[in-house]
């Protein structure tokens, strides 16, 4: 039973567009919603993270979203970089749990 | 410097065989992490460790047994390893003291291959 869904595996954009990156999830108790970037035979490094008492989280050229009626978060990138090209992973965390709830991924390509 | 190094990155081994999966983190951190990546790309918590207490097991089969000599180091060793164990490992580790999810931080990964 997987909690947090990502359900496109992967998304191509062409360099200097908008990338959004979509994240599902079922559990209602997540209190903390994170996005992180893996590159190829690296682990994940932490992107950009939101509150569940928020709805939007903006760091430079990332943005998160939160609609916790709809259960469901996303990743905007603008503009998009050939540097962003990686595999994002979305993950949510339960107060007081001391772990993370990932999905499974999207590979994300920008093309020149 | 690497915050959270492991070794071996690499490690292919036979069936039935035991191996140790090695893991560092100079950050100071208090808790330390091993997760897998399975064939469908989840990452998946296994074991967590805070100064050396074992605080979560998710399931995972008696052969896996995480190791703690010390608050900056946590091993793993699979005994009679199966084909299904093949895949990523990645240790991780955290000061809990701040938890809220951003300050997770991953070592590059170990590619487990069972033949």
């Amino acid at each position: 039973d997987q909690q947090v869904k990502q359900n496109s595996p992967s998304l191509s954009v062409q360099e200097g567009r908008i990338s959004i990156l979509n994240c599902d999830y079922t559990n209602s108790m997540f209190d903390y919603f994170l996005w992180y970037k893996k590159y190829p035979a690296e682990g994940p490094t932490f992107l950009i993270s939101i509150s569940s008492i928020k709805d939007k989280n903006e760091d430079g050229r990332f943005t998160v979203f939160l609609n916790k009626s709809a259960k469901h978060l996303s990743l905007h990138i603008v503009p998009s970089q050939p540097g962003d090209s990686a595999v994002y992973f979305c993950a949510a965390s339960l107060q007081g749990a001391q772990k993370l709830v990932f999905g499974q991924g999207t590979r994300l390509t920008i093309n020149p | 410097d690497t915050a959270v190094s492991q070794t071996p990155k690499y490690l292919v081994t036979q069936m039935g065989n035991d191996k140790s999966i090695k893991c560092e983190q100079n950050l100071g951190h208090d808790t330390m992490y091993w997760y897998k990546q399975d064939s469908k790309k989840f990452l998946k918590i296994m074991f967590s460790y805070n100064n050396k207490e074992l605080i979560i097991n998710e399931t995972v089969p008696n052969r896996f047994s995480p190791k703690s000599p010390d608050k900056a180091h946590l091993n793993l060793h699979i005994n009679s390893l199966e084909l299904g164990d093949s895949a990523v490992y990645f240790c991780a580790s955290s000061q809990v003291t701040f938890f809220s999810g951003n300050t997770i931080y991953f070592g590059e990964g170990s590619w487990l291959t069972v033949v």
